[in-house]
């Protein structure tokens, strides 16, 4: 098993749906997430991070995770055709690195 | 702040030459990395250094490769020989410090060298 799983995608979904992007991890020790967007050509960035069970809210942005199923969701409300990247999920592995999943790439269809 | 800077930004060699790659890290962090980027690996953690010596180089795939930070704003990776296999965006990031969780954990990256071995 992989340490940090996601679903390639693509996911496409409508202009001003919510887009559920997905990530499993396999450390159960695991305490902080965090969510990366990137656009095509460019370099990551980052959008969240959280490291309580639960939800985190920022803007249209919601990160929800549950240690106990080990995963991570990332929720984009009203998503806009500029939310179309990919999006990588980043999961600490041992001392002072995170291991990023492969990304989900996002489509948004005006 | 200028943020994390990368040269070149787009390099083609022909295999079995040298490949140096360049970055300057954010002034005043600590964490240097090297990471690869490629479409069947997704992005790879290489090397990472904390106040410019290097801790952890599992993810450095053989021999070839090398990295040096021989100050605090200064960090290379080198491939020699290059193979085309090597071929791939290579991101340096830089983070102010790393604990268990948080904010500070934050690693910004530079806009990446993508790397064509012929």
């Amino acid at each position: 098993q992989k340490e940090v799983e996601q679903n390639s995608g693509p996911l496409s979904v409508p202009e001003g749906a919510i887009a559920s992007l997905n990530c499993t991890y396999s450390d159960r020790g695991s305490q902080s997430f965090f969510w990366y967007r990137q656009y095509s050509g460019k370099s990551p960035e980052l959008i969240m991070f959280i490291y309580s069970n639960g939800d985190k809210e920022d803007g249209r942005f919601t990160a929800q995770l549950n240690k106990a199923s080990q995963y991570v969701s990332l929720l984009i409300r009203d998503s806009q055709p500029s939310d179309s990247a990919t999006y990588l999920c980043a999961v600490p592995s041992g001392t002072y690195k995170y291991i990023f999943g492969t990304g989900t790439r996002l489509k948004v269809l005006a | 702040d200028a943020g994390v800077i990368q040269s070149p930004r787009h390099e083609v060699t022909e295999m079995g030459q040298e490949v140096t790659l360049r970055c300057k890290p954010i002034s005043g962090h600590d964490y240097l990395f090297w990471y690869r980027q490629t479409m069947m690996r997704g992005l790879e953690l290489l090397i990472y250094f904390n106040n410019n010596v290097p801790i952890d180089d599992s993810g450095m795939p053989e021999d070839r490769f090398s990295a040096k930070m021989p100050n605090a704003s200064f960090s290379t990776l080198k491939i020699q020989p290059s193979e085309p296999r090597d071929s791939a965006v290579y991101f340096c990031a830089s983070s102010s410090r790393m604990t268990s969780g948080g904010s500070t954990d934050t690693q910004y990256f530079g806009p990446g060298t993508r790397l064509t071995v012929l």
